[in-house]
Order: structure tokens, then sequence, then C-alpha cells
């Protein structure tokens, strides 16, 4: 079946450093959707990226990502983290009307 | 930014008590899902709705819990009788066009005391 799997559930780095969270999925359907959602605290999770394109780079606010279907990857990336960048990071995939998402990944950004 | 409301943002509860939440779906959005984010932060899948017929749901959602999504008025989630370890942060989320993305409302919190 479909799954979502995010295998860092924390990760914490220097301010500045690069941030790279991994996803990976299981999939049956060929144009599925990845996503990747941030949920800071006390607010609604919101959507960040989003890729059904093979080997496409997708960015936004800094962040890119990359559909590779040929390791059903699409791993979140940053160049250089920031303190705000703190926060939950779920990686989900749509398909059969549902959505499936990782166990997210905390990322924590210390000064 | 999102519209998808939730209301009440917070709930407290006592065990056997009966927990109801809604949920107003962004205009246009007719699918409506319901997640539970519990203490691990892991997103579990509860039911979703197409229109105001449900789609897909657990087995937990059916034994204990009701939810529904009328036309023209709010969907709402209630937990027949609450139980300890239904204390988490619901959320209801909608989606609309053909891609699957999800609007999140802010979630409601229940405490099952």
């Amino acid at each position: 079946g479909d799954s979502v799997t995010q295998k860092e559930g924390l990760v914490t780095l220097t301010e500045g450093l690069p941030v790279m969270l991994n996803c990976t999925y299981q999939t049956i359907y060929s144009n599925a959707f990845l996503f990747w959602y941030v949920h800071y605290l006390n607010e609604s999770p919101r959507l960040l990226l989003k890729s059904s394109t093979d080997n496409k780079r997708t960015e936004h606010q800094g962040f890119h990502a990359t559909l590779h279907k040929s390791s059903s990857s699409f791993h979140l990336q940053k160049s250089s983290a920031q303190l705000s960048d703190s926060a939950l990071y779920y990686c989900a995939l749509s398909g059969n009307n549902r959505i499936f998402f990782g166990d997210g990944t905390q990322l924590v950004v210390k000064p | 930014n999102s519209k998808v409301i939730q209301t009440p943002r917070y709930l407290v509860k006592g065990q056997g008590q009966k927990a109801k939440m809604r949920c107003i779906p962004e205009k246009g959005h007719p699918v409506v899902f319901w997640y539970q984010q519990n203490k691990n932060n892991e997103f579990k899948f509860l039911i979703n709705f197409q229109n105001q017929e449900v789609l897909q749901q657990i087995d937990m959602t059916e034994k204990r819990f009701s939810a529904e999504c009328p036309s023209n008025s709010p969907c709402s989630l209630e937990i027949q009788s609450s139980e300890a370890g239904d204390s988490a942060l619901y959320l209801c989320a909608s989606r609309g066009g053909n891609t699957g993305q999800l609007y999140f409302g802010e979630g409601s919190k229940l405490t099952v005391l």
C-alpha cells in the first residue's frame, strides 16, 4: 500500500548550516503528488512544496526538493538554516482520495 | 492563507463524556479530512468525506466516533465516550482541485482528564 517514511524524528543543527530532511515513499500511482507541509507551534500546518514531476526541482521560501521517482524520494533541502525554520515538517503523498503522511521530522535550529 | 475554520480551539472533557468538534471547510472544497495529531506529532487519518458522503474511515472512527458533513452546515467530529487516549489535536483539512493539496484548520485540542 501507499506509505511515506521520514526516518529522522528529530534534526538539530546550527543556524547557517544546510538542511536536509529525508522522505521516501511507496505508491502504486504513477501520477502521485508529493508534498512537504510545515507545522509551526500554535498554527495550522501549511503547504511548503509540492511536486508530481520527476526530476524537477521545486522551490519555495528558500526550501527546495526534487522528486526522484527512480528512488522514490522527495528530500527537503535548504542551503542555510534559520532560527525561524524550527518547526515540524511532514512529507505527504496523495493517492486514492487519501493523503498519506510521514511521521514528521522536528527541525530544531540553534544559534 | 487557509480559510478552514475549526471550533473550539480547546476542549476539556472527562472520561466517558462526549466531545464534539466542528469544521467549516474552505469554500468550494468538496473533500474534507479529519486527522488526529497525537502526542508523538504523528498524523493519524480518521475519516474523509466527499460532499456529504463518507469516503473512507478507520475502525476506531467507525466504532467510537461519529462524523458528518451536512450541506450548508459545518462538518463535525464527535467522540461518543471520550477516553484518555483521545487527548490530541484534531485537525480538519479540506481539498479542492486535482493536486491533492490540503488546507488545514488550526485544530481543536482535546484534553481528556
